[in-house]
């Protein structure tokens, strides 16, 4: 079936370094692709999506490029804050009922 | 309010206890979803509905396990004689997009978190 595997946290950072949370795919069919963040005390919100080979979805500094060819979705930041701290779940949707399939997620803490 | 509201926010149960709990989606969305988050871990789907049709039902754990939506707006999701492994915190989403459409993002609640003693 539909699966996602993604980077296993904690992921320790510094104010202002890179960020790449990697995401891994396997799908029959064609998905959409979507990245999901979740701060302290909030739900699940969406942050960034792509729904087809080669696109790129982008929002608040974070992109991640749809690569079919190695069925990847990673996501990556040039220089994260501290308010980027959060889980971040990759998934995808797919099939007849639009449900989607997360990864496990992977926690993010930058610290000042 | 304008998003997905769930109820009660925390829920305390001693086993053997049958719970419910309650989703009210965006006014107008045709599709809405339960998922399952254990803790540290990502949602695990559990059952899906369009309007008042429940059209997939496959994540659903077991037969303690029900979910209605009689009027294809609100849910309730009811787990019967509560186990510790039912421990989690309990999601849904609703999108106003029907089944096959698989452009649109999900817009989830702030969840149910169950704790089974």
């Amino acid at each position: 079936g539909d699966s996602v595997t993604q980077m296993e946290g904690p992921v320790t950072l510094s104010e202002e370094a890179c960020l790449t949370i990697n995401c891994t795919y396997t799908a029959t069919g064609y998905p959409s692709l979507f990245w999901y963040v979740q701060y302290p005390g909030e739900g699940l919100q969406l942050l960034l999506k792509a729904t087809k080979a080669d696109d790129k979805g982008s929002n608040k500094g974070f992109e991640a490029t749809y690569r079919k060819e190695t069925t990847s979705f990673h996501l990556e930041k040039g220089s994260v804050q501290v308010s980027d701290s959060a889980v971040y779940f990759c998934a995808l949707q797919s099939g007849a009922t639009n449900k989607l399939i997360f990864g496990t997620g992977t926690l993010l803490a930058v610290q000042p | 309010g304008a998003g997905v509201s769930q109820s009660p926010r925390y829920k305390v149960a001693k086993r053997g206890q049958d719970v419910a709990l309650r989703c009210d989606p965006i006014s107008g969305h045709v599709s809405l979803f339960w998922y399952q988050q254990a803790l540290g871990q990502g949602p695990e789907f559990l059952t899906y509905f369009q309007n008042e049709a429940q059209l997939d039902k496959s994540g659903l754990p077991s037969d303690r396990f029900f979910a209605e939506r009689p009027e294809g707006s609100v849910s309730t999701l009811k787990i019967q004689r509560t186990q510790q492994e039912d421990s989690a915190v309990y999601l849904c989403a609703s999108t106003p997009l029907p089944g096959g459409h698989n452009t649109g993002e999900l817009f989830f609640g702030e969840g149910s978190r169950l704790t089974v003693l």
